[in-house]
């Protein structure tokens, strides 16, 4: 079936550095793509999304691009705040309107 | 606007007793709804979803149920609780056409002892 993947944690950084988590997708058809944020004790919340190829989402300083001839949805940020942290969600959405979600990667940003 | 409710936020309850978790949205109409399960430092597990009133779709047998009375109001019940219920369970609403985001609650967290 359907699924996205993405890099294990977790990911610890100084204030300031580059961020990226990785993210790749199977898919039989076209899928739109999502990252989403989760802070402790929350529900998640969508960080960005892209519903085609080549398309890049992006907010709060957070970019994705779908790339399609890679099947990736690499999320980055250059320059990342303690605020940051919280564990981030990929995840992939089919014609039926089913999400599927990776299995989170833990950021931790360190002053 | 749209927001999404969910109660309670935390439950305690014991092995073999009943489950109710309730989730309603508001500021929308007709939309979809989704039941998901996350366990401590795990990804999503969908449960149920449903694209209308008295609709549900189970993806995973187990002894949890879903029941959509009205609209904008999506249930999650157990007649008896078993240790591996405890989680975080989450409800979500997208718009009902198309690929769409979906939105989240604020999350019950259930212990079961």
């Amino acid at each position: 079936g359907d699924s996205v993947t993405q890099m294990e944690g977790p990911v610890t950084l100084s204030e300031e550095a580059f961020l990226t988590i990785n993210c790749t997708y199977t898919a039989t058809g076209y899928p739109s793509l999502f990252w989403y944020v989760q802070y402790p004790g929350e529900g998640l919340q969508l960080l960005l999304k892209a519903t085609k190829a080549d398309d890049k989402g992006s907010n709060k300083g957070f970019e994705a691009t779908y790339r399609k001839e890679t099947t990736s949805f690499h999320l980055e940020k250059g320059s990342v705040q303690v605020s940051d942290s919280a564990v981030y969600f990929c995840a992939g959405g089919d014609n039926f309107n089913k999400f599927y979600f990776g299995s989170g990667t833990k950021l931790n940003v360190k002053p | 606007s749209q927001t999404i409710h969910q109660w309670p936020a935390t439950l305690v309850q014991p092995v073999g007793s009943p489950l109710s978790l309730e989730c309603t949205v508001e500021g929308t109409s007709n939309p979809n709804l989704y039941w998901y399960r996350q366990a401590a430092g795990r990804g999503l597990q969908l449960l149920f979803y449903s694209v209308g009133i008295g609709q549900i779709s189970s993806e995973v047998p187990q002894n949890l149920s879903a029941s959509r009375p009205q609209d904008r109001q999506f249930i999650l019940s157990s007649k008896k609780l078993l240790l591996s219920d405890s989680g975080f369970y989450l409800c979500a609403w997208s718009r009902g056409r198309g690929i769409n985001e979906q939105f989240f609650g604020p999350g019950t967290r259930l212990t079961v002892l």
